[in-house]
């Protein structure tokens, strides 16, 4: 079966702009999450979404957004792009919230802030 | 501050021999810890978890151990093969459900 697909895969971006990725989950899973990836944090938690509502939320300000649509697939909104988001966007979906091997990353996209 | 610890960045290991990576918490409420394993430019893919109250896990060559009380827990690879050569990420559960990860170990298996 398909996997998770992000797009894009690369991005680059100037600072201030906003950007918006997508996220395309498994077949039937209904939870999207997503994980922002940089060298000196590591994997740290955005949000995630289960049947197009918001259920858990990282420490994130709230230029970072995202939402979730009928068919589950989600976007992820950045605004006022700072460099400091430079970073991989992970994207992890699975069959119900909260699972915990049941998650399935995506490979990301990596975006860049000039 | 950092919830879920990896402190070596690096781990060089010779084929066959024994991989351990370590991990700490400092979370007590954490019940469920999961390993992944990251290959450049592909997402994390999951690779064992281990319940809270148990103490260890096996799968393969894969172990995890968990020490409860040392809020330690380890991931044992035996025998280490150069395929295994990735990024390794500790992660355990939050109390909301989402997935709190250490900053990785780099492991390089050698032929």
């Amino acid at each position: 079966k398909a996997g998770v697909t992000q797009t894009p895969r690369y991005l680059i971006k100037t600072r201030g702009q906003q950007v918006t990725l997508s996220c395309s989950p498994i077949s039937g899973h209904r939870s999207v999450s997503w994980y922002q990836q940089t060298p000196g944090q590591g994997l740290q938690f955005l949000f995630e979404y289960f049947s197009e509502t918001q259920r858990n939320k990282g420490n994130f300000p709230g230029r970072f957004s995202g939402r979730q649509f009928s068919n589950s697939r989600s976007e992820m909104n950045v605004s006022t792009l700072e460099l400091g988001d430079s970073a991989l966007y992970l994207c992890a979906s699975s069959l119900i919230m909260t699972a915990l091997y049941g998650y399935t990353f995506g490979s990301g996209t990596r975006l860049t802030v000039v | 501050d950092q919830q879920v610890k990896q402190n070596s960045p690096s781990l060089s290991v010779q084929e066959g021999r024994i991989s351990i990576l370590n991990c700490d918490y400092t979370n007590s409420m954490f019940d469920y810890f999961l390993w992944y394993k990251k290959y450049p430019a592909e997402g994390p893919t999951f690779l064992i978890s281990i319940s809270s109250i148990k103490d260890k896990n096996e799968d393969g060559r894969f172990t995890v151990f968990l020490n409860k009380s040392a809020k330690h827990l380890s991931l044992h690879i035996v025998p280490s093969q150069p395929g295994d050569s990735a990024v390794y990420f500790c992660a355990a559960r939050g109390s909301q459900g989402n997935l709190i990860f250490g900053k990785g170990t780099k492991l390089s298996v050698k032929p």
